[in-house]
């Protein structure tokens, strides 16, 4: 089955300073990457993702590149602002008829004021 | 985007007793579901998936029989911890597979289980 892996799990960043999480998967058949953000006690939310015949997506701050051949995908966030201090999960998806997610181990991101 | 609502929010329960967790997909039809349990400062890990109209499909070394799963709609699948212990105690999150021409992934709010 798939397995996925995350990098860093915990990062620190002065405001306003980029944020690079990096992740790889293990399947080459997975297709779909999207990026979750987690508050404490909430429930995942989107922020961005990416499909395999993509290179790199951008929205606003927030971007997304996958390199195919290494199975590497990595999110940026630019001009981070305290609230984007979260948990943040990679998550891969194969193609098969079940469509499930394997999540990375998580990033806990912590903006300095 | 779609709704996927999740009741209750929190639970807790004495050591023995069973719970059970609903997950609704509010506006649309979801044939597949997935049940997922994170504990505190880890992953989500998939439990089991969801099938309308037939058994779920568990992850390895998740126990059928504990974890009980039942779609009798496109739009409720629910979760039943049986015999609740202090180690289930943990955040349930439920998700829908997103429909036709979509990619999007929408989860629940989550069941956060206490077994006293």
């Amino acid at each position: 089955g798939e397995n996925v892996e995350q990098h860093p799990s915990t990062l620190s960043v002065q405001e306003g300073d980029s944020a690079v999480i990096k992740c790889t998967y293990s399947d080459s058949a997975s297709n779909y990457f999207p990026w979750y953000k987690q508050e404490l006690g909430k429930r995942p939310q989107l922020i961005i993702d990416i499909r395999s015949n993509v290179g790199e997506k951008k929205d606003q701050r927030i971007a997304v590149t996958l390199n195919k051949t290494a199975k590497h995908f990595s999110l940026h966030i630019t001009e981070t602002q305290p609230e984007d201090s979260a948990v943040y999960f990679c998550a891969a998806r194969t193609s098969g008829s079940a469509r499930q997610l394997t999540f990375g181990s998580g990033t806990q991101l912590t903006v300095l004021p | 985007g779609a709704v996927v609502s999740q009741h209750p929010s929190w639970v807790i329960c004495k050591s023995g007793t069973s719970v059970k967790i609903e997950c609704r997909s509010l506006d649309f039809q979801a044939t597949t579901m997935f049940w997922y349990r994170q504990f505190p400062k880890q992953s989500l890990m998939l439990m089991a998936t969801s099938n309308e109209g037939s058994k779920a499909t568990y992850e390895q070394g998740v126990e059928k029989d504990k974890f009980l799963i039942n779609h009798a709609s496109l739009t409720l699948s629910t979760l039943t911890v049986t015999s609740a212990h202090p180690e289930d105690s943990s955040f349930y999150i439920c998700s829908a597979r997103p429909p036709p021409g979509e990619e999007t992934q929408y989860f629940g709010p989550g069941t956060r289980l206490l077994v006293l």
